[in-house]
């Protein structure tokens, strides 16, 4: 089955600092690949996702990048804000999750 | 729409006792999945419906678990007997296909 690791497991920014967290998967049928958030007593929220024909998405301050070569993708959050602090998670081929990324942004 | 729904929101058992967790997913969508949540093991698919139907349960820890889905708008995951390591946060979530879940906001469970 899928294998999906995610790095780092915690992150700390200063506000207005970029964030980036990495996964990696170990199937190459994959072709999906999520990024959700998760705000304390909430449910995961599917903030952005990209198809295996894409090498990158962006919308507004979070971007998503693909290399299927190397079987990675990454969430890259810009001009980070307070209330992006959050754990974020990535996912593959049957909704196998990464660990999460604890990501606090200090103001 | 009111999003996915869960019932109840928190759970107290003692050891051994039935737990029914429930789930109204959004209408219209095909696909529900139920996943559970806790420190050491992270975010586990469980099992997942498609149109009612179970697809893949082989997320399904043991025999103790089920899960039904009598129709489009109810699903429940029972346990039985319940375990003090199932103690977590059980999500339920739907789509209309295998992409872009909508996740409910999960039921704390402790089983003491």
């Amino acid at each position: 089955g899928e294998n999906v690791e995610q790095h780092p497991s915690t992150l700390s920014v200063q506000e207005g600092d970029s964030a980036v967290i990495k996964c990696t998967y170990s199937d190459s049928a994959s072709n999906y690949f999520p990024w959700y958030k998760q705000e304390l007593g909430k449910g995961p929220q599917l903030i952005i996702d990209i198809r295996s024909n894409v090498g990158e998405k962006k919308d507004q301050r979070i971007a998503v990048t693909l290399n299927k070569t190397a079987k990675h993708f990454s969430l890259h959050i810009t001009e980070t804000q307070p209330e992006d602090s959050a754990v974020y998670f990535c996912a593959a081929r049957d909704m196998r999750f990464g660990a999460g990324t604890r990501l606090t942004v200090k103001p | 729409d009111a999003g996915v729904i869960q019932s109840p929101r928190h759970e107290v058992t003692e050891m051994g006792q039935e737990v029914t967790l429930r789930c109204k997913p959004i209408s219209g969508h095909d696909y529900l999945f139920w996943y559970r949540q806790t420190m050491m093991r992270g975010l586990e698919l469980l099992i997942y419906f498609n149109n009612n139907v179970p697809i893949d349960d082989s997320g399904m820890p043991e025999d103790r678990f089920s899960a039904k889905m009598p129709n489009a708008s109810f699903s429940t995951l029972k346990i039985q007997p319940s375990e003090p390591r199932d103690s977590a946060v059980y999500f339920c979530a739907s789509s209309h296909s295998v992409y872009e879940q909508y996740f409910g906001p999960g039921t704390r469970l402790t089983v003491t």
